[in-house]
């Protein structure tokens, strides 16, 4: 069965560095989001993304974060000037092999830990 | 605002036990509602849907608009049920909110 892969599993990072992460996200599948997860607490959306753009975003995903899909396979989660706060899981999720029904199940990956010194 | 509800971070029950998980939600328009599991040392994966009303595992959910819950229910739990359950709200664009989760743990 296909799935969503996550590179790299756990990433440490110095605070105000920039990271990068990356997800493969099922093959025929035309969403993709990513979720954050601070421990002890509740899994949080941070941005949708659908035909090569952003389509909708939390208050939390502002200007120090970025989604990009360079090559019709990747979608990568990039946050800049990191912060202590920053550290958490994020997932990354794909669903949907029907266009304009966002509403379909999503398939996550098995998370990056992040953690930020 | 759009939200989700879970009261019960973790519920204990003996094996055989009906087993009942509480979910409300908070939206103004047509929710979509989802119950997502994430097994020990697994990755979140999906257990059921409210629009496709299936039994998956033996647990059922019914969305009751009036009294915006979506409650996760089971008669007999298994202690292979023990996990953890999050209820999870698509508001009809891109963007699913998610309870807290719940813990379940059945005991021998």
């Amino acid at each position: 069965e296909p799935e969503v892969t996550q590179t790299p599993s756990h990433q440490v990072t110095q605070m105000g560095q920039e990271v990068i992460l990356r997800c493969v996200p099922i093959s025929n599948h035309l969403y993709f989001y990513w979720y954050r997860q601070i421990l002890g607490q509740k899994v949080e959306f941070l941005v949708s993304f659908y035909n090569n753009e952003i389509s909708e975003k939390s208050e939390i995903f502002d200007d120090q974060f970025s989604v990009e899909r360079p090559d019709g396979s990747n979608f990568t989660l990039k946050i800049r000037s990191t912060k202590l706060e920053d550290s958490a899981m994020y997932f990354c999720a794909s669903s949907g092999s029907a266009d304009r029904d966002p509403n379909q199940p999503q398939h996550f990956g098995d998370g990056t830990r992040l953690s930020i010194l | 605002a759009q939200r989700v509800t879970q009261p019960e971070k973790l519920l204990s029950v003996f094996k055989g036990a009906p087993v009942e998980l509480k979910c409300n939600y908070s939206y103004s328009g047509s929710p979509e509602l989802f119950w997502y599991v994430q097994y020990s040392r697994q990755r979140l994966q999906l257990l059921l849907r409210h629009i496709s009303r299936e039994s998956i595992k033996g647990f059922t959910a019914d969305l009751n608009k009036g009294e915006t819950s979506f409650h996760l229910k089971k008669p007999f739990a298994q202690e292979e049920d023990s996990a953890m359950y999050y209820c999870a709200l698509s508001t009809g664009g891109f963007k699913t909110i998610f309870g807290a989760g719940t813990r379940l743990f059945v005991k021998a």
